[in-house]
């Protein structure tokens, strides 16, 4: 069955940039229709989509955090990745990716995250 | 901008229902998700496109939208329904996710 893992450096200097690798494993991710999210929940704290990103390379970032997201897949080892620039405490959390599934209902375009990697915690101290 | 209130917190005894609300601004309708979250755990979807349960969530789970406000219902909630629940809603053509601010569940 699909599963994703995360990984990635733990600790991240402040104003330095964050980078975590998502790796599917059980499915391609170039399989038409999924798209590949991550979000993000600093503790204690509620859930925050950051950005997605489909298999041809096109991202959906949030705005609040648009300017310093980048996104990347990398078909051939079947992993995306998360770039988060200019770090701050703020930035401390427990970092998902998950699987972004896009779907028409009632003539809506809608979306969930329907399968979750474990995640994987970042903290940012000098 | 685009905001999903919850409530923070609601508290009922076992065997009672839980209602848990998700105000959304007056925008056209977009379909909620309802998200489970365990402590230490990844999120579970309970709910998705407002009133559907995914196969393995107990019956006990049902959803309802009407308006600017969704609902998560768990009737006869049980201890192991204590957590922390997310609504989810998707806008601006896909481009945009946003969770709403979550509300914790207490069962005792």
């Amino acid at each position: 069955q699909l599963q994703l893992q995360e990984s990635g450096p733990g600790l991240v200097k402040p104003s330095e940039t964050l980078s975590l690798t998502c790796n599917v494993s059980g499915d391609s991710i170039s399989r038409d229709g999924f798209h590949w999210g991550w979000i993000r929940q600093p503790p204690g704290g509620g859930l925050e989509w950051i950005a997605s990103i489909y298999h041809s390379g096109r991202t959906y970032n949030n705005p609040s955090l648009k300017s310093r997201v980048t996104m990347s897949v990398d078909t051939s080892k079947n992993q995306f990745s998360l770039k988060l620039s200019s770090v701050s405490a703020a930035d401390a959390a427990v970092y998902y990716c998950a699987r972004h599934v896009f779907r028409v209902v009632q003539g809506l375009l809608t979306s969930q995250f329907d399968l979750w990697g474990q995640g994987t915690l970042v903290s940012v101290s000098s | 901008s685009y905001e999903l209130t919850q409530p923070p917190s609601v508290s009922v005894s076992p065997g009672q229902t839980a209602r848990i609300t998700c105000a959304r601004d007056a925008l056209p309708k977009r379909h909620t998700y309802w998200y489970q979250q365990k402590s230490g755990q990844a999120p579970v979807l309970v709910i998705y496109e407002d009133d559907k349960r995914p196969s393995g969530i107990p019956g006990r789970f049902s959803g309802s939208s009407s308006g600017t406000v969704a609902t998560l219902t768990i009737s006869g909630a049980q201890v192991e329904d204590e957590g922390d629940y997310y609504c989810y809603s998707t806008y601006s053509s896909g481009d945009l996710s946003v969770f709403g601010t979550g509300t914790k569940v207490t069962v005792l």
